[in-house]
């Protein structure tokens, strides 16, 4: 069975210091992987999609960034965070070319004090 | 990408039907709707998808409308625990990557 995999489940860092949340997928092979940001009392943001790996499409301009150095593992960093990237981050997946669910992963809630 | 609009809130008696509507207008002939819910402080949870039929599974009914311009999510029994915010999607074509771009939802309080 497929399942995804996210880490820290919570996180708290200074503003100015970098930034690693990891995501893998486990039981599927070359999904869609995507990163979603949600602020606190609001829908979820697109923020990094991938078809493949070292394919990575940003969807709006900010002060993170994606990488996918492997298959089923996409990692999302900052340099320096700032206090707007708090909020809850969910990495999610999909076979490619697959019109069946898109499975979310449990999600790292980060707080930028 | 196409948009959503959907009502910001509704209320629902416990074991009555819950009718959620969405509007998606500028749908494309491939794009697909597909329904998602939200518990707090939990990651989204698939509900249903459907491209011009009706569909029905052990959650929810979708009703799409001929013209594909708009569709109604319906919880046949609502129970307290569907209370959630509830996201109708337009999923774009996988040639431009598949992405689910969620709208604001409408957030259902299911009351005793």
């Amino acid at each position: 069975s497929q399942t995804i995999h996210q880490w820290p489940a919570t996180l708290v860092q200074p503003v100015g210091s970098p930034l690693s949340l990891e995501c893998t997928v486990e039981g599927t092979s070359n999904p869609n992987l995507y990163w979603y940001r949600q602020a606190a009392g609001r829908g979820l943001q697109l923020l990094f999609y991938s078809i493949g790996i070292d394919q990575i499409s940003s969807e709006v301009p900010q002060n993170l960034s994606a990488s996918r150095p492997q298959d089923r593992q996409f990692i999302l960093s900052s340099k320096k965070l700032l206090l707007s990237d708090s909020g809850f981050y969910l990495c999610a997946w999909i076979t490619r070319g697959s019109y069946n669910e898109q499975f979310f992963g449990p999600g790292t809630r980060l707080t930028v004090l | 990408d196409a948009k959503t609009t959907q009502p910001p809130s509704m209320d629902c008696a416990e074991g009555r039907a819950a009718n959620l509507p969405c509007n998606h207008s500028t749908i494309s002939g491939n794009e697909y709707v597909y329904w998602y819910r939200q518990i707090h402080s939990q990651g989204p949870q698939y509900i249903i998808h459907g491209l011009k039929n009706n569909e029905t599974n052990e959650m929810a009914s979708l009703i799409i409308t001929e013209d594909r311009k708009s569709s109604t999510l319906i919880l046949p029994h609502a129970t307290l625990r569907d209370t959630a915010v509830y996201y109708c999607i337009v999923r774009v074509a996988f040639n431009q990557g598949g992405k689910l771009i969620f709208g604001q939802g409408t957030e259902l309080s299911v009351k005793p």
